[in-house]
């Protein structure tokens, strides 16, 4: 089946840095991706949705300053996490999904775990 | 809004026993409904789903009936096996709106 990669695996920086998460469909053309976050114990949050070549539509309460999202090309999108605080401490997920498929045709990377110390 | 409850793990079982990962949602009208599994190291993976009230679901021996009158989706399977170990995600979505999940059940499985 179809992959979806992301880096890195796991992340650690100190408060006030920026960490950008890669994620990347490896064998087809992503033209939408979708980032969510997912906090201990907590549901899995759609943060936003990119398709390639515009800006991110972003959801209710998601900062869009502080989470930059970059869909530059049909295989990679990009997630900066600004001036990031250890509440930004978080699992980070990203899936794609490929032209004229259903949104039951997603596919999902494995996660970064981001933590701000 | 719509909200899905998993049952809270983690869950541990041994070989062959029976699975049951309980699933309940909140939801103006009907939503399609959903299992999502996640093995160690891997992104998610569609599991089963079923789009109307009664529906079963069923994938890898494993099953879920859309029950409408208790609003349940419960993930079942007769036995289990050590690969059956994974972190399972029940969620919910109206046509093509977005993945509304639950917190996720992560079970193990011992020999």
């Amino acid at each position: 089946g179809a992959v979806v990669s992301q880096h890195p695996s796991w992340v650690i920086c100190k408060s006030g840095t920026s960490v950008k998460i890669e994620c990347r469909s490896l064998d087809f053309q992503a033209t939408t991706m979708f980032w969510y976050r997912q906090f201990p114990k907590q549901s899995l949050m759609l943060m936003a949705t990119s398709n390639e070549g515009s800006k991110a539509t972003y959801e209710q309460g998601v900062e869009k300053d502080k989470f930059l999202i970059n869909h530059a090309s049909l295989t990679l999108s990009t997630l900066t996490v600004t001036s990031a605080h250890p509440e930004d401490s978080s699992f980070y997920i990203c899936s794609a999904r490929a032209a004229g498929k259903s949104t039951d045709t997603q596919y999902f990377g494995p996660g970064t775990r981001l933590t701000v110390l | 809004g719509d909200s899905v409850t998993q049952m809270e793990g983690p869950v541990t079982l041994s070989e062959e026993a029976f699975l049951t990962i309980n699933c309940t949602y909140t939801a103006t009208g009907y939503p399609s409904l959903f299992w999502y599994v996640q093995y160690p190291g891997e992104g998610l993976q569609l599991l089963l789903k079923a789009t109307k009230a009664d529906d079963k679901g069923s994938n890898k021996g494993f099953e879920a009936t859309y029950r409408k009158e208790t609003t349940s989706f419960h993930l079942e399977k007769g036995s289990v096996q050590v690969s059956d170990s994974a972190v399972y995600f029940c969620a919910l979505r109206f046509g093509n709106e977005k993945l509304t999940f639950g917190t996720g059940t992560r079970l193990t499985i011992i020999p």
